[in-house]
């Protein structure tokens, strides 16, 4: 079955350092890959998805990730954080086996200093 | 525009209560889908409708019962929830079901439901 792990629950970074969250996933072949943002009390925001090609995404927000396949990783980075960057952070796979299920990793939570 | 809307924002009803949360999109995508969210914790998936059918229930009660009017619209009636009921209720929509060529969800901002 296929699986997600977020291996961080929160991570705190100074204002303007560089980020990087982790992701690793369990499956066989290559999935699509999905990162989505949540602030406080709201819904959720697709930064930027892997589906084939270039391993290196581009996503919205100035965030960035990148596939690595012999890693099974797909960490999501941002060169520069701002305060409005703090939120819950879930990387998602789609599921192989069903066409409608995305597996959700746990979520880290980015805490940003000032 | 990629926008999808929920009303209402919040919602506070009691046991007894009969209540329904809604759900629209204009981006013509023809897969719709419910999911609960508690606190610090990914969404978990109710129901998906493809093309206005059912497609899925992941074996939720049948206290939530949902109802797809048309292509845009997606209701969700809620009928004697419980106190765990309480969670942020989300919508998302796609433009099909992934099959193989995976389709993003785009989700509305979610109705805060508390059950008292």
């Amino acid at each position: 079955a296929q699986s997600v792990t977020q291996p961080d629950i929160h991570i705190t970074v100074s204002e303007g350092a560089s980020l990087e969250l982790r992701c690793n996933y369990s499956y066989g072949a290559t999935p699509y890959l999905f990162w989505y943002v949540q602030s406080p009390g709201q819904g959720l925001q697709l930064l930027l998805k892997y589906f084939s090609g270039d391993t290196l995404v581009q996503g919205i927000k100035g965030f960035e990730a990148e596939f690595k396949r012999s890693q099974s990783s797909f960490n999501l980075r941002k060169p520069s954080v701002h305060w409005s960057d703090a939120a819950e952070y879930f990387c998602a796979v789609d599921n192989m086996d069903s066409n409608y299920q995305l597996i959700w990793g746990a979520g880290t939570k980015l805490i940003i200093k000032p | 525009d990629t926008e999808v809307t929920q009303t209402p924002k919040h919602l506070v009803m009691g046991m007894t209560n009969k209540k329904s949360l809604k759900c629209e999109q204009h981006m013509g995508h023809r897969a719709m889908y419910w999911y609960k969210q508690k606190a610090k914790k990914p969404p978990e998936l109710m129901f998906v409708y493809s093309y206005e059918k059912l497609s899925i229930n992941e074996s939720v009660p049948s206290r939530f019962s949902p109802e797809c009017p048309n292509s845009s619209l997606l209701n969700l009636h809620l009928h004697a929830l419980q106190p765990e009921d309480s969670a942020l209720y989300l919508c998302a929509s796609s433009q099909g079901l992934a099959g193989g060529n995976s389709y993003e969800q785009y989700f509305g901002p979610g109705t805060r439901l508390t059950v008292t």
